[in-house]
């Protein structure tokens, strides 16, 4: 049984366009995140999520959107494409922030 | 802002030695600490995490503490090929993992 899943694995797009991202874990935790990690490897903290709930919302750029219809699921939704989005985007799940967490299989982004 | 440093490497070491990866860290409340290695192309995964100070051996791993240094290491023995990877270092922060860079290591045959 997959803990944490991401669709889709791969997204090729064009510049402009709006896309999104979804994630689903059935390992019971609260707390769900999105971290985008770029070329030169850094992971870097989008969103947290618990409970439903906002409670992490890094220095992102309003054109990414969460949402997370139950503590199960976390969506991302990105709005006008640019190439600097171009990205490997994680899911990840933990029992509550600060433990341990799970990782989705990752979404290659590509922006052309 | 809360900061965890590693050395990117790449760490270069023969198979069968020891491998040593380094991370320190800034926040004197932190109270749990992961190590998590990272193939290419694929997720991060949990191989050790420590709580207290001192040593915790896994198999060939060991992750040490020292929170009055605040660093934290993780010693792979008997180096295999299949080790080669990227190790990052992740320690908790109120309430959030703080992420090291990454330590990129190649076992040579």
């Amino acid at each position: 049984d997959t803990a944490v899943s991401q669709t889709p694995k791969y997204l090729v797009t064009q510049m402009g366009n709006d896309k999104s991202i979804k994630c689903e874990q059935n390992l019971g935790h609260d707390t769900m995140y999105w971290y985008k990690q770029d070329s030169k490897k850094f992971l870097k903290i989008m969103f947290s999520y618990n409970n439903k709930e906002l409670i992490i919302n890094e220095t992102v750029p309003n054109r990414f959107s969460p949402k997370s219809p139950d503590k199960a699921h976390l969506n991302l939704h990105i709005n006008s494409l640019e190439l600097g989005d171009s990205a490997v985007y994680f899911c990840a799940s933990s029992p509550g922030g600060g433990a341990r967490q799970f990782f989705g299989p990752g979404t290659r982004l590509t922006v052309l | 802002q809360k900061e965890v440093e590693q050395n990117s490497g790449p760490l270069s070491v023969p198979e069968g030695a020891i491998a040593s990866l380094n991370c320190t860290y800034s926040d004197r409340g932190s109270q749990s600490f992961f190590w998590y290695r990272q193939y290419s192309g694929k997720s991060p995964e949990l191989i050790m995490f420590i709580y207290s100070n001192g040593d915790k051996e896994d198999g060939r791993f060991t992750a040490q503490l020292n929170k009055a240094s605040q660093y934290v290491s993780l010693l792979i023995r008997d180096s295999q090929p299949s080790d080669s990877a990227t190790y990052l270092c992740a320690v908790d922060s109120n309430y959030q993992l703080i992420w090291g860079a990454g330590t990129k290591l190649i076992i040579k045959p």
